[in-house]
């Protein structure tokens, strides 16, 4: 079955440090995204690709960084910048990309982060 | 910039009504509108995709309605069963092709 995978489904991070999110899709599609979800804020856009090496920042980028490297993989890195890095992330893919957005978004089953 | 709204945030019925879930958008240059279903610590499964060009689209008890003039779109969901309670999640889709939220509502179906 084609489909998007996010690993691990729990991460634990200490504090200063590094720790990378891992989505895979195996949909053939050009353009991916990272979103988090905190309580009672909805989603909000980290960083997303349109193409492989290229990728531009969400509406929250600070203390994230992604890389594109292949069509199928999109890992996002917490930084030790990111001050309050505890929530649910999700990665998202989709077929087209630009002007010609006439397809819709799947998405993973998420990554729960906690800092401990 | 494109705000997206959900009214009210949770909502609670009886087994068997019928129902409807509202959502605003504030700038009616969208490309599509897709509603997605959210189960506790789950990921988001899309339920409808609605394109900008269309009026609605249906999926077994789902019915999704779209007046982009307006900026409003409707989830219908009849017969309502214990098993569609669930956030429910609207999107719409934009020229930059970033997709923009609404902050769901939570919906119980008692039995």
């Amino acid at each position: 079955d084609g489909g998007i995978t996010q690993s691990p489904k729990y991460l634990f991070r200490k504090e200063g440090q590094n720790v990378t999110l891992s989505c895979e899709q195996n949909l053939n599609h050009d353009a991916m995204y990272w979103y988090r979800q905190d309580p009672g804020q909805g989603l909000r856009l980290i960083y997303y690709s349109q193409i492989v090496n290229d990728f531009q920042k969400g509406d929250i980028a600070e203390g994230y960084s992604v890389s594109r490297e292949k069509k199928e993989s999109f890992p996002l890195t917490v930084t030790s910048a990111q001050k309050n890095p505890t929530a649910f992330y999700l990665c998202a893919s989709s077929l087209s990309t630009g002007g010609l957005s006439n397809y819709g978004y799947t998405f993973g089953s998420g990554t729960r982060l906690t800092v401990v | 910039k494109q705000e997206v709204t959900q009214i009210p945030a949770a909502l609670s019925v009886p087994e068997g009504e019928n129902l409807v879930l509202n959502c605003s958008f504030t700038d009616s240059a969208i490309y599509n509108l897709q509603w997605f279903r959210q189960d506790p610590g789950k990921g988001l499964t899309s339920l409808l995709l609605i394109q900008s060009s269309q009026r609605e689209q249906t999926s077994g008890r789902l019915n999704a309605s779209l007046d982009k003039s307006s900026g409003r779109s409707t989830l219908y969901i009849a017969a309502s069963q214990p098993g569609d309670s669930a956030t429910y999640l609207c999107a719409v889709r934009e020229a930059n092709s970033k997709l923009t939220f609404g902050k769901g509502i939570t919906l119980s179906v008692r039995p």
